[in-house]
């Protein structure tokens, strides 16, 4: 059982948008900035926004992220086959004092 | 180019030890903090440990407090993860990350490829 949820799955057609909801607490997301990673089949995980929707360098701006109380959300506009990955939420719990993740949804661009 | 690469995973009993590495590049390690992250096969990312970049500071995930201790050597710069007393629940990959600190939280910004761990008898 995850402290973030997130649901665990989702679908939707190339070129069509689609938003992924990650869910917390006062103590974790509610207080604190949001980040959000990609997990492609068999690779290492990699940062896509961080601060609640700030994007590294080379992630392009169809990924987006928004913080609202004690929820944030991913959108992806533009899908594409190779979007087809794991994304998970992150954000430190200060009542844990531990870092914390979701549980992950797995994205399929049908 | 910031490189992480992990080694010194393998299959060990439960109760035995394992030592962690990861050898990082193309950054100043020392002014970084550094974290491992597991991810147990077919689940999602669990934080298990995170150093500062002094190494003054530790901090651990419940699950593997009294048991893991994280370290590095700033003068070689790798990162270690001592794994003791392990359980079957601790079989993952075990990935290396580079921390990001921004205000009141942080994040992951460079990850390694991962090293596998499994405890099995």
């Amino acid at each position: 059982q995850s402290v973030l949820t997130q649901p665990p799955s989702v679908s939707a057609a190339p070129g069509q948008k689609v938003t992924i909801s990650c869910s917390g607490s006062s103590s974790n997301i509610g207080n604190n900035y949001v980040s959000w990673y990609q997990q492609l089949p068999g690779t290492a995980p990699k940062l896509l926004i961080y601060d609640n929707n700030k994007r590294p360098s080379g992630i392009p701006d169809r990924f987006s992220g928004s913080k609202s109380g004690t929820s944030a959300t991913l959108g992806i506009t533009g899908l594409r086959t190779g979007d087809e990955a794991d994304y998970y939420c992150g954000t430190w719990d200060s009542s844990l004092s531990a870092v914390v993740f979701g549980g992950g949804t797995r994205l399929t661009v049908l | 180019e910031v490189q992480l690469v992990e080694s010194g995973g393998g299959l060990v009993q439960p109760g035995g030890s394992l030592r962690l590495s990861c050898a990082a590049s193309g950054f100043t390690f020392s002014i970084y903090a550094m974290s491992w992250v597991r991810q147990a096969p077919g689940r999602g990312l669990e934080w298990v440990s995170a150093i500062s970049g002094s190494g003054s500071r530790t901090y651990y995930a419940d699950s593997v407090k009294g048991r893991f201790t994280i370290s590095r050597d700033n003068s070689k710069n790798p990162l270690s993860l001592q794994m003791n007393s392990l359980r079957a629940e601790d079989t993952a990959i075990y990935y290396c990350a580079r921390v990001f600190i921004t205000g009141t939280t942080l994040s992951f910004d460079y990850w390694g490829q991962g090293t596998l761990v499994t405890v099995s008898s």
